[in-house]
């Protein structure tokens, strides 16, 4: 399968905890996004790269998340001290380039706090 | 920012009939408009784009017309079938930016 990926596809953890989710992009496509999806709504921009640059971020991510992309490769995010609120779905998406908008989504991160 | 509206929420049409969902958007700059499905449970696909360059496009069964002056867009599915059954985002962006998408539209085509 080369499409995206995206690892796990389920977490449950407890509040206070972190988590960390992992997102493999389809390959030698350099824009990766990250989305929130929660039930009944529309996936909301978190943040994206272009390669290992970070460029922009939204202001739904709090100081409690982060994301990286070290290798202008795969893309990890990170939620410290998770928050009941925190609780949806997790969406990657792929992009071949700058002047290429084309968005391809992973299968998501479904994320559940108690 | 960019505010993305979409109509109706949901909309029940027979099989064989036609369905149009409806977006605005608000920042004159968005220039790329993609239509995604979404089934229970699994990613968004897309199904259509259209460029602002354009004003209509089409593939198959599924059409998208674009108005630049009244910013708004459009959805055309013909001659639907069951497995049209599924959600339905609008989104917009400025050229390889981030998407900002519609609230989604419940398409439940019936028997």
């Amino acid at each position: 399968d080369t499409g995206v990926s995206q690892d796990p596809r389920h977490k449950i953890t407890k509040r206070g905890q972190n988590v960390t989710f992992r997102c493999d992009p389809i390959s030698e496509h350099n824009r990766l996004y990250w989305y929130r999806q929660t039930l009944g709504q529309g996936p909301e921009f978190l943040t994206y790269f272009q390669n290992e640059a970070q460029l922009e971020k939204s202001r739904l991510l709090s100081d409690r998340f982060s994301a990286e992309r070290p290798k202008g490769s795969f893309s990890t995010l990170e939620i410290q001290r998770t928050e009941q609120g925190d609780s949806a779905m997790y969406l990657c998406a792929s992009s071949l380039g700058q002047y290429q908008e084309t968005q391809y989504f992973g299968p998501g991160t479904r994320l559940l706090v108690l | 920012g960019e505010n993305v509206e979409q109509h109706p929420s949901t909309l029940s049409v027979q099989e064989g009939d036609s369905a149009v969902i409806k977006c605005t958007y608000s920042d004159s700059a968005s220039n790329y408009f993609p239509w995604y499905k979404q089934e229970l449970g699994k990613r968004p696909q897309l199904i259509i784009d259209i460029r602002s360059n354009v004003g209509e496009k089409k593939d198959q069964r599924i059409a998208v017309t674009l108005n630049k002056t009244a910013k708004h867009f459009s959805l055309h599915i013909t001659e639907t079938q069951p497995e049209d059954s599924a959600v339905y985002f609008c989104a917009a962006s400025r050229v390889a930016s981030k998407l900002t998408f519609g609230t989604g539209t419940r398409l439940q085509v019936t028997l």
